[in-house]
């Protein structure tokens, strides 16, 4: 199994710039979320989903939009960068239900900003 | 507002010593949840364990034990004849009971252990 595949792992963008980073798992998971990892702060919640077409905000949503439109993709996405930005950014996904936070995370993605 | 702090930042020891991670929480919750996760050099995070507010038992699992302790807001992990392949970051995490499935972990800042051989 993949389990939760995140792309691009390195990311060089300019102030201003916009991209996505992309979010897929294959568990059937319907629990999405995605933090970003910061030296001395642990991880910080960014945006979560509990099914498609449901998203909601968590703790440092600025800078940060995302969708749902399936079940097994979760795109972030940041529409004009800034250094502020500049993080390692996981995905992560479980069941709903049946195991609350017994999180899978995908391997990161470390986003520099310039 | 929910907080967990993990006071230590780094922890080094030699291969076979045991060593504790202390965790400390802040919640006004009476029903939540604890959790524990790996992340080692490789990058991703793996759940280690979970425990609810209403289940202080202690739990074993090979060479580590949790200790859960409301009356302290703690909850401490233990690795006992440690390894180098115990080498990683480790977080203490909390969350609400999950409604509806929003699972919102907070974190602590980590701590880094290192084992020598």
């Amino acid at each position: 199994n993949a389990g939760v595949t995140q792309t691009p792992k390195f990311q060089v963008l300019k102030t201003g710039q916009s991209m996505t980073l992309q979010c897929a798992q294959d568990m059937n998971h319907e629990y999405m979320s995605w933090y970003r990892q910061d030296p001395g702060m642990g991880l910080r919640l960014i945006h979560y989903s509990v099914g498609a077409g449901i998203t909601d905000q968590g703790e440092v949503p600025n800078g940060y939009n995302v969708s749902r439109s399936t079940t097994e993709d979760f795109p972030l996405r940041l529409l004009s960068a800034a250094p502020s930005q500049t993080s390692v950014y996981f995905c992560a996904s479980s069941l709903r239900h049946r195991r609350p936070g017994e999180l899978f995370f995908g391997e990161g993605s470390r986003l520099t900003v310039l | 507002a929910q907080k967990v702090t993990q006071a230590q930042t780094e922890i080094s020891v030699v291969e076979k010593e045991d060593v504790t991670l202390d965790c400390v929480y802040e919640t006004r919750d009476t029903t939540y949840y604890l959790f524990w996760y790996k992340q080692p050099p490789s990058g991703e995070l793996v759940f280690l364990i979970r425990r609810n507010s209403f289940d202080e038992q202690n739990e074993i699992s090979g060479r580590y034990s949790w200790n859960f302790q409301k009356s302290t807001s703690s909850f401490n992990f233990t690795i006992t004849a440690s390894q180098v392949v115990d080498s990683a970051v480790y977080f203490c995490a909390l969350s609400e009971d999950p409604i509806q499935g929003a699972q919102k972990l907070v974190f602590g800042q980590g701590t880094r252990l290192t084992i020598n051989p």
